[in-house]
């Protein structure tokens, strides 16, 4: 069974700029959630979609969105870049059961972005 | 926000010893999940343990978990060199809308010498 597939791993991109970030979750998975991670502040929470409606969101500015297609593929965007936008993001995806308490919580490899 | 914090920060310890991490969180939970990174790469998700479980074992690992104290402990046995990596714990919590959420750590730096 495929794993979290992120799509690209790497890109550098200008100030000002926008980036759209892919995620294939695991097959069956209709939750996916993105993170962010920096050595500062370390790794956050940014947004969970589940059927293509965003049922949770992080502290981040509206420059970010996101959006999850009907196959559960989702995508997320960051316009207007700014050079602390810099960091890897992750997207994870779980499997979403009437056990709420075992819901495993499965992340790929990451898009790394780097804003110059 | 940082839920907790490991401890300790950075760990160096000989191939073949025991490796001990500990992650402190500050609100209830449904369970909490440890993750290794390695450099530069993504999560690997290592165990789960509910929030009404004591105890969890995986191969190498063993997991406590302690709601009165709000506190968990990741035991990784005759570490080898490949288990180098950055260790985290998660929170694990569900909002009213039914969204689930992970609540990071900033993680242990474990160096394990050949």
């Amino acid at each position: 069974k495929a794993g979290v597939t992120q799509t690209p791993r790497y890109l550098i991109k200008t100030r000002g700029q926008q980036v759209t970030l892919s995620c294939s979750p695991i097959s069956g998975h209709r939750s996916v959630s993105w993170y962010q991670q920096t050595p500062g502040q370390g790794l956050q929470f940014l947004f969970e979609y589940f059927s293509e409606t965003q049922r949770n969101k992080g502290n981040f500015p509206g420059r970010f969105s996101g959006r999850q297609f009907s196959n559960s593929r989702s995508e997320m965007n960051v316009s207007t870049l700014e050079l602390g936008d810099s960091a890897l993001y992750l997207c994870a995806s779980s499997l979403i059961t009437g056990d709420l308490s075992g819901n495993t919580i499965y992340f790929g490899e990451g898009s790394w972005l780097t804003v110059v | 926000s940082q839920q907790g914090e490991e401890d300790p920060q950075a760990l160096s310890i000989q191939e073949g010893e025991n490796a001990t991490m500990n992650c402190s969180y500050k609100t209830s939970i449904n369970n909490l999940q440890w993750y290794r990174q390695n450099s530069g790469r993504g999560l690997v998700h290592l165990i789960l343990i509910r929030s009404n479980e004591r105890e969890k074992h995986s191969g190498r690992l063993r997991v406590t978990l302690d709601t009165s104290k709000k506190s968990s402990s990741l035991l990784i046995t005759a570490s080898r060199a490949a288990d180098t990596a950055s260790y985290f714990c998660a929170t694990g919590a569900y909002s009213g809308a039914g969204s689930y959420q992970l609540t990071f750590g900033k993680g242990t730096k474990l160096s394990v010498i050949p």
